[in-house]
């Protein structure tokens, strides 16, 4: 039990474009997701917290405007990332807090590369 | 000062020693302590959670909290080259319901 996906797996795109990263829970309700950032050699770095139904949290120093965060459903948390820059290049992770627990499954990531 | 820190590595172990992960962490009010794994990119795993003082074993691994000491350690048993990672330890509790503070991750190597 508690899985979690997210889709794609990896992505490569031109800088200026647009890109969403969707993450699932697939076998539980997810009332609380996270979307993280890693850089090599480095420790995850949250970025904002997303509650179903109501708007995102962000840490601070990250711009709510660019990293664009839905949670529309129990399942599924949407991470868009606009205008991205090369700079932006990283591995994002997302998580799910399963059911009852406040325990974090995390999902397989997205290796977003911006040319 | 960091508000989750993990011993300095990279730790290296031969094969079938005890390998062993500590952290220690500054907010007294943390409810939730975890261990995750993380292999060379992928994305942490869960390998144990702690609520309470004192052990928590599960197979090769044994977690151990000591809240006075702020401290939660990680013991792997008969370590085996497929437990070179990156161990993460991570904290929750406080106000933020479910959010996680992580260490900055301490790299084991497990040699044959």
């Amino acid at each position: 039990g508690a899985v979690v996906s997210q889709h794609p797996s990896w992505v490569i795109c031109k800088s200026g474009t647009s890109v969403k990263i969707e993450c699932r829970s697939l076998d539980f309700q997810a009332t609380t997701m996270f979307w993280y950032r890693q850089f090599p050699k480095q420790s995850l770095m949250l970025m904002a917290t997303s509650n179903e139904g109501s708007k995102a949290t962000y840490e601070q120093g990250v711009e709510k405007d660019k990293f664009l965060i839905n949670h529309a459903s129990l399942t599924l948390s949407t991470l868009t990332v606009t205008s991205a820059h090369p700079e932006d290049s990283s591995f994002y992770i997302c998580s799910a807090l399963g059911g009852s627990t406040d325990t974090q499954y995390f999902g397989p990531g997205t290796r977003l590369t911006v040319l | 000062q960091k508000e989750v820190e993990q011993n300095s590595g990279p730790l290296s172990v031969p094969e079938g020693a005890i390998a062993s992960l500590n952290c220690t962490y500054s907010d007294r009010g943390s409810q939730s302590f975890f261990w995750y794994r993380q292999y060379s990119g992928k994305s942490p795993e869960l390998i144990m959670s702690i609520y309470s003082n004192g052990d928590k074993e599960d197979g090769r691994f044994t977690a151990q909290l000591n809240k006075a000491s702020q401290y939660v350690s990680l013991l792997i048993r008969d370590s085996q080259p497929s437990d070179s990672a990156t161990y993460l330890c991570a904290v929750a509790g406080g106000t933020s319901y479910g959010k996680l503070t992580f260490g900055q991750g301490t790299i084991l190597t497990v040699h044959p």
